[in-house]
Parts: C-alpha cells; structure tokens; sequence
C-alpha cells in the first residue's frame, strides 16, 4: 500500500522565520511530488510541484526532493501569519492515464506575530 | 489558467435523496478527474478516479452504487450521492489532471458541502 507520512503537528514559528515541512514516501516508483495548502474549510491549493532530485524554488518557497531517501521537504521563508494553513505533501505515480494519487495527512502550520 | 468549478458549492438534504455534484475544469481539458471527501479536521479520502468514456475506479470500502460517476467530458464529471443519509455529510472535492501544459499537476475544484438531514 502505497504511504505518504507527514507529522501533523502543529508547527509553530515566529513570523519571518523559515518552517521546513518534511514528507517520506513508501512508493519508489513515484514520479511526481507535490505540496498543497489547505485553509481550514477550504479545497487543497497547489504551491510546489517537483519531479527531479535537488531543489526548486518559486518565491518564498523551496522544494527539495531526495528519491534515494524518499523524502521531500518544503521551506517557507519570511514566514507570514497568512501562511497559517495545513500543507499537504502529495505524490502521483502511474502514467498512460492510469494515475494514482497519494496524499499524506497534512502538517498543521501556526505563524504567529 | 487551471480553474475547476464546482456546483454547487453547498447542499442540504433530506435523508433518502439523491444529489448531483458537477465538476468542471474550466479553461483546459481534463484526462482524469479524481473525487475526494474530507471529514472535518481529517485528511483527504480518495473515493475514486474517472477518465473520460471509462467506468470509473473505486477505491476499497467506496461502495459504488452508491456514488455514482460519470466523466461525460474532457472538460465535465459528476458524482451523484444516492439516498444519502446523514453519514454522507462532508466535503466532497474534485481535482482534475490537465491533458497538456501542466506536468501531472492536479487542480482542485473550490469543493461541496454536503449536510444530509
């Protein structure tokens, strides 16, 4: 059974400091990986996508991908209240049309002021 | 671009009624369409995924006579709660896997709220 593991928290950090989000993953034929952001009564919104080892980054945010270890982490840098949200890590394996979506429990983040 | 619509966005009902929930990808083409549900403080359930003109795939314990799929459409899925009971209440999300311009990146509709009575 294909398993996604997140500590769900909360993670609390001052704003303007970095949060690191960590995710494992079970499937070592995932292919794609992602991290959501999820406000309380709200859908999953799509933050980072990553597919080869290493970093990337988009803004404020860097994904980091480790296939060997089968880890991949999110930072959050300059953290903002407005950041308060769960994040959800995310892998997608299968290919052809025939896709599988594993989605961990998600780790609660509090920037406070 | 990557918008999914959702109708409607919240749904109250009596106990024994049937609801339709639409799911729209808005401004490009879908391949496939997954359908989740999310109790309240819980994480996401994947109930099944539809591909446009195939039956769709349920995931274990998702009794599919029940929750019925049809992918119409590259660009609509609809699920239908069956003589929903008050069990059924929670927030049924949609996402969809854009067929070109975006890498197995899946876009979530804003979601359903359903209450059953």
């Amino acid at each position: 059974q294909k398993e996604v593991e997140q500590n769900s928290g909360p993670l609390s950090v001052p704003e303007g400091a970095i949060a690191s989000l960590n995710c494992t993953y079970s499937d070592r034929g995932s292919q794609s990986f992602f991290w959501y952001r999820q406000y309380s009564g709200k859908s999953p919104e799509l933050i980072m996508s990553i597919y080869s080892n290493g970093d990337k980054e988009d803004g404020r945010f860097t994904a980091q991908l480790n296939k060997a270890s089968q880890y991949v982490s999110l930072l959050i840098r300059d953290s903002q209240p407005s950041d308060s949200a769960t994040y959800l890590c995310a892998v997608l394996t299968g290919a052809g049309g025939s896709y599988i979506p594993t989605f961990g429990r998600g780790t609660s983040l509090i920037v406070h002021p | 671009g990557a918008v999914v619509s959702q109708h409607p966005s919240r749904v109250i009902c009596k106990s024994g009624t049937s609801v339709k929930i639409e799911c729209r990808s808005l401004d490009f083409q879908a391949t496939t369409m997954f359908w989740y549900r999310q109790f309240p403080k819980q994480s996401l359930m994947l109930m099944a995924t539809s591909n446009e003109g195939s039956k769709a795939t349920y995931e274990q314990g998702v009794e599919k006579d029940k929750f019925l799929i049809n992918h119409a459409s590259l660009t609509l899925s609809t699920l239908t709660v069956t003589s929903a009971h008050p069990e059924d209440s929670s927030f049924y999300i949609c996402s969809a896997l854009p067929l070109a311009g975006y890498y197995n990146e899946q876009f979530f509709g804003p979601g359903t709220r359903l209450t059953v009575l």
